[in-house]
């Protein structure tokens, strides 16, 4: 149980275009989503916090209106990278975990690798 | 200081050797404790939880010392596929899930 499915999973694309990312719990429901990036050989930095219903919550230094996040459903976040340019090629994946789970761990999405050439 | 921090690493052991890996974590109202691997350009995977008493899974054990906010993975018998980055987790009522910036482990031939 407690999968979350990412896609897609490799997107090559041209600098200027705008970029979507699904995230999907497929056996649960999920009330909090969270997105993170990695650049190569780097630890994994939260960028916002998903949440249905309401806004998402960005973290410190992360443009809200570069990085879309539209949390539309219990069981569906998206984020969308608006006119992306080379440095925003990285690994970007979500997780979550079931509503009302308290202190149970995050299951984390294939994530998605984004090459911007 | 960062909200948790890890051995710098890399660790490179031997098949068979037994490694420890540590964590601290700056937030003393944190609630649970997770180790992640993460395989190069995967994403992180759950290992197990860390329960206050210590807790065992085959050859990983972790401890959590809440005193000292510090918690442990020790992996005996180091095995080739325990190559990758171990990742320490620490929340707070599953409202903040934060990182530690990992340490690598290389198990060599």
């Amino acid at each position: 149980g407690a999968v979350v499915s990412q896609h897609p999973s490799w997107v090559i694309c041209k600098s200027g275009t705008s970029v979507k990312i699904e995230c999907r719990s497929l056996d649960f429901q999920a009330t909090t989503m969270f997105w993170y990036r990695q650049f190569p050989k780097q630890s994994l930095m939260l960028m916002a916090t998903s949440n249905e219903g309401s806004k998402a919550t960005y973290e410190q230094g992360v443009e809200k209106d570069k990085f879309l996040i539209n949390h539309a459903s219990l069981t569906l976040s998206t984020l969308t990278v608006t006119s992306a340019h080379p440095e925003d090629s990285s690994f970007y994946i979500c997780s979550a975990s079931p509503t009302g789970a308290g202190n149970q761990p995050q299951h984390f999405g294939d994530g998605t690798r984004l090459s911007i050439l | 200081r960062k909200e948790v921090e890890q051995d710098p690493g890399p660790f490179n052991v031997p098949e068979g050797a037994t490694v420890a890996f540590n964590c601290t974590y700056s937030n003393s109202a944190s609630q649970s404790f997770f180790w992640y691997r993460q395989d190069c350009r995967k994403e992180p995977k759950l290992l197990m939880s860390v329960y206050s008493s210590g807790n065992e899974d085959g050859r990983f054990t972790a401890q959590l010392n809440r005193a000292s906010q510090y918690i442990s993975l020790l992996i005996r018998d180091s095995k080739l596929s325990d190559s990758a980055t171990y990742l320490c987790v620490v929340t707070n009522y599953g409202q903040n899930f934060v990182f530690g910036p990992g340490t690598r482990l290389s198990v060599l031939p």
